[in-house]
C-alpha cells in the first residue's frame, strides 16, 4: 500500500491556461474525493466518485472545473482558463465505502499557482 | 455550512492539556478529526458517529454531542509531535462522501 499519490506536486501556470492534475488512490478504494485548500483554511469539498460514477459536485464549483475517473481507478481534475483565484492546494483523498470504514486517506496535494 | 472551530490557535508547553471545539448549525451524522502539519497531507485521527460516543487514541480523545451538534477533541500531556493544525470535518449522513471542514485550530507545543 503506497498511499494516495498526486502529480504533479507543484504547478505554475499563466492565467488563461488549462491545467490537469492526476490522483492515484489506494488501489482497493472505491471512493475518490477532490478537495481544494487555501492558506489558513480547511479543505473545501469539490467532488467525489464511487468507482467511475461522479456522485456529487459542489455547487460552488465553476463549469471550468471537470473531473473524471474513467476506469474507477485514477482520477484527473482539469481546470480550464485558469484564473488567479484558482491558486490553491488541490487535495485528493480515497476511502473504502461499504465496509464501515469512513476514514479518508489524503494525498500530499498539487499546489497550483496561477500568475 | 462550515463548522466553527475554537480556539483558532493554542500555544502549549510540553505536558499541558488542550481542548479544541467544533460546532455545527446543522444536524450531524458524524464528526471526523484530522491533523495537518505544514506542507503535508491531513492525517486521520478519529471519527465519532452520532450516539454521543467518546473515543480515545493514546492521549488524544474526543466526544460528540449530537443534540448540541458539537464535538470536542482532548489532547492530554501534549508532546512536541502534536503540533500542527487540527481540522474537524462534518458529515450530514452516512451515505455522503462529502465532509465539510472547519477553518482549523493551530496548535503549537513548545519544549
Amino acid at each position: 500500500d503506497t498511499g494516495v499519490s498526486q502529480n504533479p506536486r507543484h504547478k505554475i501556470t499563466k492565467r488563461g491556461q488549462n491545467v490537469t492534475f492526476r490522483c492515484d488512490p489506494i488501489s482497493e478504494h472505491n471512493r475518490l474525493y477532490w478537495y481544494r485548500q487555501t492558506l489558513g483554511q480547511g479543505p473545501e469539498f469539490l467532488t467525489y466518485f464511487q468507482n467511475e460514477a461522479q456522485l456529487e459536485k459542489s455547487r460552488l464549483l465553476s463549469d471550468r472545473f471537470s473531473a473524471e475517473r474513467p476506469k474507477g481507478s485514477f482520477s484527473t481534475l482539469e481546470i480550464q482558463r485558469t484564473e488567479q483565484g484558482d491558486s490553491a492546494m488541490y487535495l485528493c483523498a480515497s476511502s473504502l465505502y461499504g465496509t464501515g470504514e469512513l476514514e479518508l486517506f489524503f494525498g500530499s496535494g498539487t499546489q497550483l499557482s496561477v500568475l | 455550512q462550515q463548522p466553527v472551530q475554537s480556539p483558532q490557535a493554542v500555544i502549549l508547553r510540553e505536558g499541558e492539556d488542550a481542548v479544541i471545539n467544533c460546532s455545527s448549525s446543522k444536524a450531524l451524522y458524524s464528526v471526523h478529526w484530522y491533523r495537518q502539519k505544514h506542507g503535508e497531507a491531513p492525517v486521520f485521527l478519529m471519527i465519532l458517529l452520532k450516539g454521543g460516543e467518546q473515543k480515545g487514541h493514546e492521549k488524544i480523545s474526543a466526544s460528540f454531542n449530537e443534540k448540541k451538534q458539537q464535538s470536542s477533541l482532548y489532547l492530554t500531556a501534549s508532546q512536541l509531535s502534536y503540533s500542527g493544525t487540527y481540522f474537524c470535518g462534518t458529515a450530514g449522513s452516512s451515505n455522503t462522501g462529502k465532509l465539510i471542514f472547519g477553518q482549523g485550530t493551530t496548535l503549537q507545543v513548545k519544549p
